[in-house]
């Protein structure tokens, strides 16, 4: 079946240590994107990449990194320099032209303990 | 900052009756899209209007696009109890920027 998947489902991690959320789509799309949503807010966009090799910082990329060696593979990386990591984390992709609709997964749960 | 407002951010209704709610952009756009998140899960898209149309329906979702006003609106008919969920509109920036509003939760009680 044609989706994109998020792993893991829920995660956690010690203060001070980088953690690698995975993002794959297997939609052949160009764009993918990486947002965070807080209890009961909305979604902030955190990277997103037009396409392989290229990504661009949204509002809120500081203590965070991406990379996008493969269209498939768009992974977030949540560094120790990230002050408040606790939230939601969800991907997203999508085809040409800009603008049309996005596909997400489920979601990665991050917990610091 | 994010682009879209929604309004209001908590709506609460029931079954039978009609829910609206509001979204404000700042810049200009292409089109604008509206999306669903049941809680704790993914978005799931419900429906995209352009930057040169007025208005689209898709069953019993109805949207307007005012673009001199900046502003959107979704309204569902005849709530169901299942239409609980929070609703976000986002607006593409150009070049895949998608930005999302801050989203209105709905509850629709039996």
């Amino acid at each position: 079946d044609g989706g994109i998947t998020q792993s893991p489902k829920y995660l956690f991690r010690k203060e001070g240590q980088n953690v690698t959320l995975s993002c794959e789509q297997n939609l052949n799309h160009d764009a993918m994107y990486w947002y965070r949503q807080d209890p009961g807010q909305g979604l902030r966009l955190i990277y997103y990449s037009q396409i392989v090799n290229d990504f661009q910082k949204g509002d809120i990329a500081e203590g965070y990194s991406v990379s996008r060696e493969k269209k498939e593979s768009f992974p977030l990386t949540v560094t120790s320099a990230q002050k408040n990591p606790t939230a939601f984390y969800l991907c997203a992709s999508s085809g040409r032209p800009s603008g049309t609709e996005a596909f997400f997964g489920q979601g990665t749960r991050l917990t610091v303990v | 900052s994010q682009q879209g407002e929604e309004d209001p951010q908590a709506l609460s209704i029931q079954e039978g009756e009609n829910a609206t709610m509001n979204c404000s952009y700042k810049t200009s756009i292409n089109n604008l899209q509206w999306y669903r998140q049941n809680s704790g899960r993914g978005l799931v898209h419900l429906i995209l209007i352009r930057s040169n149309e007025r208005e689209k329906h898709s069953g019993r979702l109805r949207v307007t696009l005012d673009t001199s006003k900046k502003s959107s609106s979704l309204l569902i008919t005849a709530s169901r109890a299942a239409d609980t969920a929070s609703y976000f509109c986002a607006t593409d920036e150009g070049f895949q920027k998608l930005v999302f509003g801050t989203g209105t939760r709905l509850l629709v009680s039996p």
